[in-house]
């Protein structure tokens, strides 16, 4: 139980353009789901907090025009990183909390890495 | 100061070793304590979850938390070539209301030698 899917698993685009992430909750619901960002040998940052039939809430410093979320199932959340710049390459992971609980531990999925040439 | 610290090694040992892997913190309010595995190019791994203070043994993987100190540690035994990868440890629960968001260490890298 508890798998959270990622797709794509890597993409490169082009300066200028928008990439679109999805994040599903395979074999649960998820009410609520987490995008994070991590450069290499740093650790995961929260970008966002994505809440199913609602807004997203973003963390500071994190432009909600540029990475926009939509959670519009209770298993599918997407992130879009729109005019995408080189400065946007990262990898993107989402998760959810397999629990209701606020504090029952997330399940990651595989990352995003994106290439913005 | 960060609210978590991790040292980023990397951490080298030999094949059947006993690794100890450690966070400090410096909220005393947190009370749930995670270890993940993360192998290169992969999301995060769930290993163990623990609440409050005390021990934890799951197969090889043991976790301890000693809140007085602030200090959380991950033990694993007979350490195996596929252990390596790099292991962060997250921490949660300090009450503010932040419907439990996670704060993560750096991630330690270790890398267990055949």
């Amino acid at each position: 139980g508890a798998v959270v899917s990622q797709h794509p698993s890597w993409v490169i685009c082009k300066s200028g353009t928008s990439v679109k992430i999805e994040c599903r909750s395979l074999d649960f619901q998820a009410t609520t789901m987490f995008w994070y960002r991590q450069f290499p040998k740093q650790s995961l940052m929260l970008m966002a907090t994505s809440n199913e039939g609602s807004k997203a809430t973003y963390e500071q410093g994190v432009e909600k025009d540029k990475f926009l979320i939509n959670h519009a199932s209770l298993t599918l959340s997407t992130l879009t990183v729109t005019s995408a710049h080189p400065e946007d390459s990262s990898f993107y992971i989402c998760s959810a909390r397999y629990r209701r609980a606020d504090n029952s531990p997330l399940h990651f999925g595989n990352g995003t890495r994106l290439t913005v040439t | 100061q960060k609210e978590v610290e991790q040292d980023p090694g990397p951490l080298s040992v030999p094949e059947g070793a006993i690794v100890s892997l450690n966070c400090t913190y410096s909220n005393s309010a947190f009370q749930y304590f995670m270890w993940y595995r993360q192998y290169s190019r992969k999301g995060p791994e769930l290993l163990m979850y623990t609440y409050s203070s005390g021990n934890k043994e799951d197969g090889r993987f043991t976790a301890q938390v000693d809140k007085s100190s602030k200090y959380i540690s991950l033990f694993i035994r007979d350490s195996q070539p596929s252990d390596s990868a790099t292991y962060l440890c997250a921490m949660s629960g300090d009450g503010s209301g932040n419907t439990g968001k996670l704060i993560f260490g750096q991630g330690t890298t270790l890398q267990v030698k055949p």
